[in-house]
Protein backbone atom coordinates (compact mmCIF):
# COMPACT_ATOMS: atom_id res chain seq x y z
CA UNK A 1 0.00 0.00 0.00
CA UNK A 2 1.68 3.23 -0.95
CA UNK A 3 -1.23 5.71 -0.18
CA UNK A 4 -2.22 8.35 2.49
CA UNK A 5 -5.79 7.84 3.06
CA UNK A 6 -8.31 10.14 4.90
CA UNK A 7 -11.69 10.06 6.15
CA UNK A 8 -14.54 11.43 5.98
CA UNK A 9 -14.20 13.08 2.07
CA UNK A 10 -16.38 15.97 3.44
CA UNK A 11 -17.14 17.29 6.62
CA UNK A 12 -20.17 19.81 7.71
CA UNK A 13 -20.28 20.53 11.55
CA UNK A 14 -21.83 23.01 14.11
CA UNK A 15 -19.50 25.20 16.05
CA UNK A 16 -20.90 23.66 18.79
CA UNK A 17 -20.27 19.64 17.72
CA UNK A 18 -17.68 17.57 18.25
CA UNK A 19 -16.07 15.60 15.45
CA UNK A 20 -12.69 13.84 14.29
CA UNK A 21 -10.76 13.47 11.16
CA UNK A 22 -9.22 10.30 10.33
CA UNK A 23 -5.90 9.21 8.27
CA UNK A 24 -4.15 6.11 7.84
CA UNK A 25 -0.98 4.72 6.19
CA UNK A 26 0.85 1.73 5.91
CA UNK A 27 3.86 2.80 4.16
CA UNK A 28 6.05 2.35 7.58
CA UNK A 29 6.38 5.70 7.60
CA UNK A 30 7.02 7.49 11.37
CA UNK A 31 6.49 10.84 10.23
CA UNK A 32 2.79 12.41 10.09
CA UNK A 33 1.80 15.76 9.57
CA UNK A 34 -1.60 17.74 9.56
CA UNK A 35 -2.07 20.67 7.35
CA UNK A 36 -4.55 22.97 6.94
CA UNK A 37 -5.14 24.31 3.30
CA UNK A 38 -7.06 27.83 2.32
CA UNK A 39 -8.34 28.51 -0.94
CA UNK A 40 -5.71 29.14 -3.40
CA UNK A 41 -3.32 29.43 -0.41
CA UNK A 42 -0.01 26.64 0.17
CA UNK A 43 -0.36 24.02 2.59
CA UNK A 44 -0.01 25.25 6.35
CA UNK A 45 1.35 23.03 8.85
CA UNK A 46 -0.70 22.54 12.37
CA UNK A 47 1.39 19.55 13.56
CA UNK A 48 4.26 16.99 13.05
CA UNK A 49 4.63 13.88 15.18
CA UNK A 50 7.48 11.70 14.81
CA UNK A 51 7.80 8.56 15.99
CA UNK A 52 4.13 8.65 17.44
CA UNK A 53 5.06 11.72 19.66
CA UNK A 54 3.98 15.09 19.06
CA UNK A 55 7.08 17.14 17.95
CA UNK A 56 6.02 20.56 16.42
CA UNK A 57 2.74 22.29 17.42
CA UNK A 58 2.27 25.22 15.21
CA UNK A 59 0.64 27.47 17.89
CA UNK A 60 -2.91 26.15 17.39
CA UNK A 61 -5.61 26.28 19.05
CA UNK A 62 -6.80 24.26 21.32
CA UNK A 63 -10.22 23.45 19.45
CA UNK A 64 -7.91 21.07 17.26
CA UNK A 65 -6.48 18.21 19.18
CA UNK A 66 -4.43 15.82 17.36
CA UNK A 67 -3.89 12.09 18.15
CA UNK A 68 -1.44 9.26 17.29
CA UNK A 69 -3.15 6.43 18.35
CA UNK A 70 0.33 4.11 16.91
CA UNK A 71 2.21 4.24 13.99
CA UNK A 72 -0.20 4.12 11.23
CA UNK A 73 -2.94 6.29 12.46
CA UNK A 74 -3.23 10.09 12.79
CA UNK A 75 -6.41 11.67 13.96
CA UNK A 76 -7.55 15.26 14.12
CA UNK A 77 -10.27 15.80 16.72
CA UNK A 78 -12.15 19.40 16.57
CA UNK A 79 -14.58 20.89 18.72
CA UNK A 80 -16.02 24.14 19.02
CA UNK A 81 -15.01 25.30 15.92
CA UNK A 82 -15.75 28.79 14.18
CA UNK A 83 -16.22 29.26 10.26
CA UNK A 84 -12.67 30.60 9.40
CA UNK A 85 -11.33 26.81 10.33
CA UNK A 86 -13.34 25.69 7.51
CA UNK A 87 -10.79 24.27 4.76
CA UNK A 88 -9.50 21.29 3.22
CA UNK A 89 -7.20 19.08 6.27
CA UNK A 90 -4.55 17.63 4.33
CA UNK A 91 -3.09 14.54 6.44
CA UNK A 92 0.68 13.56 5.04
CA UNK A 93 3.66 11.16 5.70
CA UNK A 94 7.50 10.55 5.26
CA UNK A 95 9.49 7.96 6.25
CA UNK A 96 10.97 9.65 9.16
CA UNK A 97 11.48 13.51 9.10
CA UNK A 98 10.58 16.61 6.98
CA UNK A 99 13.47 16.10 4.89
CA UNK A 100 12.80 12.87 2.98
CA UNK A 101 9.40 12.28 0.76
CA UNK A 102 6.15 13.84 1.92
CA UNK A 103 3.02 12.16 0.67
CA UNK A 104 0.13 13.76 1.10
CA UNK A 105 -3.41 12.28 1.69
CA UNK A 106 -6.58 13.32 -0.61
CA UNK A 107 -7.99 15.68 2.68
CA UNK A 108 -11.02 16.38 4.04
CA UNK A 109 -13.09 19.15 3.02
CA UNK A 110 -14.45 20.73 6.14
CA UNK A 111 -17.27 23.12 6.35
CA UNK A 112 -18.11 24.88 9.07
CA UNK A 113 -21.68 26.47 9.71
CA UNK B 1 12.65 30.81 10.53
CA UNK B 2 12.77 29.64 6.68
CA UNK B 3 11.04 31.91 4.34
CA UNK B 4 10.35 31.15 0.79
CA UNK B 5 9.02 33.16 -2.14
CA UNK B 6 7.89 31.93 -5.06
CA UNK B 7 7.36 33.37 -8.86
CA UNK B 8 5.55 34.03 -10.81
CA UNK B 9 2.05 34.05 -9.19
CA UNK B 10 0.34 32.86 -12.63
CA UNK B 11 2.07 31.26 -15.64
CA UNK B 12 0.25 30.76 -19.19
CA UNK B 13 2.02 28.98 -21.55
CA UNK B 14 1.37 27.46 -25.41
CA UNK B 15 1.26 23.73 -25.49
CA UNK B 16 4.77 22.84 -26.67
CA UNK B 17 6.70 25.34 -24.86
CA UNK B 18 8.66 25.75 -21.61
CA UNK B 19 7.65 26.46 -18.58
CA UNK B 20 10.04 27.95 -15.55
CA UNK B 21 9.12 28.74 -11.70
CA UNK B 22 11.23 30.15 -9.70
CA UNK B 23 11.88 30.10 -5.97
CA UNK B 24 14.23 31.39 -3.46
CA UNK B 25 14.82 31.35 -0.04
CA UNK B 26 16.48 32.60 3.39
CA UNK B 27 17.27 30.09 5.56
CA UNK B 28 21.62 28.92 4.21
CA UNK B 29 21.12 25.51 6.25
CA UNK B 30 18.26 24.16 4.25
CA UNK B 31 18.98 21.45 2.59
CA UNK B 32 15.48 19.67 0.67
CA UNK B 33 14.01 21.21 -1.52
CA UNK B 34 10.31 19.07 -3.01
CA UNK B 35 8.28 20.52 -5.36
CA UNK B 36 4.68 19.68 -5.24
CA UNK B 37 2.22 19.74 -8.41
CA UNK B 38 -1.70 20.32 -7.02
CA UNK B 39 -4.86 19.95 -9.69
CA UNK B 40 -8.02 21.21 -8.79
CA UNK B 41 -9.58 20.09 -5.86
CA UNK B 42 -7.20 17.22 -4.76
CA UNK B 43 -4.11 16.25 -3.02
CA UNK B 44 -0.62 17.81 -3.71
CA UNK B 45 1.43 15.52 -5.44
CA UNK B 46 5.29 15.14 -5.23
CA UNK B 47 7.00 15.89 -8.45
CA UNK B 48 10.41 16.13 -7.92
CA UNK B 49 12.73 16.89 -5.34
CA UNK B 50 16.50 17.95 -5.05
CA UNK B 51 19.02 17.35 -2.12
CA UNK B 52 21.65 20.33 -1.47
CA UNK B 53 24.73 18.26 -2.75
CA UNK B 54 23.06 18.02 -5.98
CA UNK B 55 22.93 21.07 -8.67
CA UNK B 56 20.74 19.70 -10.86
CA UNK B 57 17.57 16.89 -11.16
CA UNK B 58 15.60 15.40 -14.30
CA UNK B 59 13.08 13.26 -14.74
CA UNK B 60 11.99 13.11 -18.46
CA UNK B 61 10.21 16.75 -18.93
CA UNK B 62 10.73 17.87 -15.06
CA UNK B 63 14.06 19.68 -13.88
CA UNK B 64 14.96 21.13 -10.58
CA UNK B 65 18.00 23.23 -10.68
CA UNK B 66 19.74 24.76 -7.64
CA UNK B 67 21.80 27.40 -6.51
CA UNK B 68 23.01 27.42 -3.10
CA UNK B 69 25.40 29.90 -3.25
CA UNK B 70 22.53 32.41 -4.24
CA UNK B 71 19.62 30.46 -2.06
CA UNK B 72 17.25 29.81 -5.38
CA UNK B 73 15.75 26.92 -7.03
CA UNK B 74 13.90 26.83 -10.01
CA UNK B 75 11.53 24.00 -11.62
CA UNK B 76 11.86 23.49 -15.18
CA UNK B 77 8.74 21.88 -17.60
CA UNK B 78 9.47 21.16 -21.23
CA UNK B 79 7.25 20.43 -23.72
CA UNK B 80 4.08 21.18 -21.90
CA UNK B 81 1.03 19.55 -22.29
CA UNK B 82 -2.51 20.36 -20.79
CA UNK B 83 -2.27 17.54 -18.51
CA UNK B 84 0.22 19.91 -16.69
CA UNK B 85 -1.88 22.69 -15.61
CA UNK B 86 -1.94 22.95 -11.87
CA UNK B 87 -0.52 25.20 -9.07
CA UNK B 88 2.99 24.02 -8.61
CA UNK B 89 4.42 24.90 -4.70
CA UNK B 90 7.84 24.57 -3.83
CA UNK B 91 9.14 24.02 -0.54
CA UNK B 92 12.36 23.89 1.27
CA UNK B 93 13.33 22.28 4.52
CA UNK B 94 16.06 21.93 6.72
CA UNK B 95 17.22 18.61 8.53
CA UNK B 96 16.89 17.92 12.29
CA UNK B 97 14.38 16.36 14.55
CA UNK B 98 12.08 19.58 14.32
CA UNK B 99 12.60 19.58 10.56
CA UNK B 100 9.48 20.92 8.92
CA UNK B 101 8.68 21.84 5.24
CA UNK B 102 7.88 25.59 4.67
CA UNK B 103 5.95 25.99 0.95
CA UNK B 104 6.07 29.03 -1.48
CA UNK B 105 3.02 30.43 -2.02
CA UNK B 106 2.21 28.63 -5.05
CA UNK B 107 2.13 29.14 -9.73
CA UNK B 108 -0.79 28.74 -11.15
CA UNK B 109 0.32 27.14 -14.78
CA UNK B 110 -1.98 26.88 -17.38
CA UNK B 111 -1.23 25.70 -20.68
CA UNK B 112 -3.04 26.86 -23.94
CA UNK B 113 -3.93 24.50 -26.15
Amino acid sequence: DTEVTQTPKHLVMGMTNKKSLKCEQHMGHRAMYWYKQKAKKPPELMFVYSYEKLSINESVPSRFSPECPNSSLLNLHLHALQPEDSALYLCASSPRTAVDEQYFGPGTRLTVT
Amino acid sequence: GENVEQHPSTLSVQEGDSAVIKCTYSDSASNYFPWYKQELGKRPQLIIDIRSNVGEKKDQRIAVTLNKTAKHFSLHITETQPEDSAVYFCAASITGTASKLTFGTGTRLQVML
